[in-house]
């Protein structure tokens, strides 16, 4: 079955600096791809997702980039915030909404 | 949100005890689903539904059951509860309703901590 390796486990960078979160999946089938941000406390918030005719998609600060030959995709946030602080999880899936998730990764923002 | 709750939202239980989560939305969506979330696991599909009494095994089903007697309310039961099913259980929907098409994104509740002692 599908598998989502997600890196890195935690992440620290000065606020105005980029973040960049990778994944990889396994399963060539997978044609879709969410990211979902966690705040301390409350239910995962997707942020943005991606399908699999396209390479690039991005809503403000935020871009996801797929290379569906390599099995990768990746979550790009700019000029970073205090409040971008969060945990935040890629996911895979075959049509059909069985999300398959990575483990995570910690952001830090610091002021 | 989508318009999901969670009850209850926190819970404290024993060993072998039953215990029965319910996750309720507003919006008369088909497809329900249920997560629970482990340090260093994300978040893994427990079961899920795609309409009333249509239910299905995720990857971590062994030692739950669930229940869908109405569009609206989905149950999670552990029948008989023990300490590796302690843990934070998210319920989700997507985007589809009865008379139109299915949508990948999924929304999640808010959730429920459930410590087995």
């Amino acid at each position: 079955g599908e598998n989502v390796e997600q890196h890195p486990s935690t992440l620290s960078v000065q606020e105005g600096d980029s973040a960049v979160i990778k994944c990889t999946y396994s399963d060539s089938a997978s044609n879709y791809f969410p990211w979902y941000k966690q705040e301390l406390g409350k239910g995962p918030q997707l942020i943005i997702d991606i399908r699999s005719n396209v390479g690039e998609k991005k809503d403000q600060r935020i871009a996801v980039t797929l290379n569906k030959t390599a099995k990768h995709f990746s979550l790009h946030i700019t000029e970073t915030q205090p409040e971008d602080s969060a945990v935040y999880f890629c996911a895979a899936s075959i049509f059909g909404g069985k999300l398959i998730f990575g483990q995570g990764t910690e952001l830090s923002v610091k002021p | 949100d989508a318009g999901i709750t969670q009850s209850p939202r926190h819970k404290v239980t024993e060993t072998g005890t039953p215990v029965t989560l319910r996750c309720h939305q507003t919006e008369n969506h088909r497809y329900m689903y249920w997560y629970r979330q482990d340090p260093g696991h994300g978040l893994r599909l427990i079961h899920y539904s795609y309409g009333v009494k249509d239910t299905d095994k995720g990857e971590v089903s062994d030692g739950y059951s669930v229940s869908r007697s109405k569009t609206e309310d989905f149950l999670l039961t552990l029948e008989s509860a023990t300490s590796s099913q302690t843990s934070v259980y998210f319920c989700a929907i997507s985007l589809s309703p009865a008379r139109g098409a299915f949508s990948d994104e999924q929304f999640f509740g808010p959730g429920t901590r459930l410590t087995v002692l």
